[in-house]
């Protein structure tokens, strides 16, 4: 069975300074390793995926993502906080056996500060 | 596109009440998913749908019924409302390719008193 474990329910930091958010999954198969994010009152949003074409995936608004299958580790980085990423970030793993199902974790807030 | 639509956005019922959620995807999507979001819990899978006419239990199904009778429109139904079940509700939808995105709806929030 698969899981997801996001470590640090909260993050603060500065604007400028770098962003990073760790998520650990375990899974009997190859993973297919998603990160998403919800701003405040919306749904969320696709940030980044891996499907194992390349192990540091880039995604949108200057997140990327390192995949680590020897830490069974996907943490998601930004070099520099802007204030506009104050979101809740979820990472994902796809479940095996079809249907594009979805296990999340738990969840990050970030919170950016001036 | 609208994309991901949910009606309504926001309710609040009295236990054993019951209600419905009404999910509408314009992108042909095969799949479509109803989760519940609670604080500190992220996302929970209630039920599914692979296709018109077809459904399947989540991980937290107990209490929600769902309807797919078109393609478009994934319904989720409460019967008997607990305060349990006071969340946020999200349908998101996909298409039927290998390990693809799911795109989500903006969410209900339903309270039960």
């Amino acid at each position: 069975a698969q899981s997801v474990t996001q470590l640090g329910s909260h993050v603060s930091v500065s604007e400028g300074a770098l962003v990073l958010l760790r998520c650990n999954y375990s899974s009997s198969v190859p993973p297919y390793l998603f990160w998403y994010v919800q701003y405040p009152n919306q749904g969320l949003q696709l940030l980044l995926k891996y499907t194992s074409a390349a192990t540091l995936v880039k995604g949108i608004n200057g997140f990327e993502a390192e995949f680590k299958k020897s830490e069974t580790s996907f943490h998601l980085t930004k070099p520099s906080a802007h204030m506009s990423d104050a979101a809740e970030y979820f990472c994902a793993v796809s479940v095996s056996g079809g249907y594009n199902k979805l296990i999340f974790g738990a969840g990050t807030r970030l919170a950016v500060h001036p | 596109n609208a994309g991901v639509t949910q009606t309504p956005k926001f309710r609040v019922l009295k236990t054993g009440q019951s209600m419905t959620l009404l999910c509408a995807q314009d992108m042909n999507h095969e799949y479509m998913y109803w989760y519940r979001q609670d604080p500190g819990m992220g996302l929970r899978l209630i039920h599914y749908s692979v296709g018109e006419g077809t459904t399947a239990k989540g991980e937290v199904p107990d209490g929600y019924n769902v309807s797919r009778l078109k393609k478009q429109n994934f319904l989720l139904g409460l019967e008997s409302a607990a305060p349990s079940q006071t969340s946020v509700y999200f349908c998101a939808s996909t298409d039927s390719g290998s390990f693809r995105e799911q795109y989500f709806g903006p969410g209900t929030r339903l309270t039960v008193t």
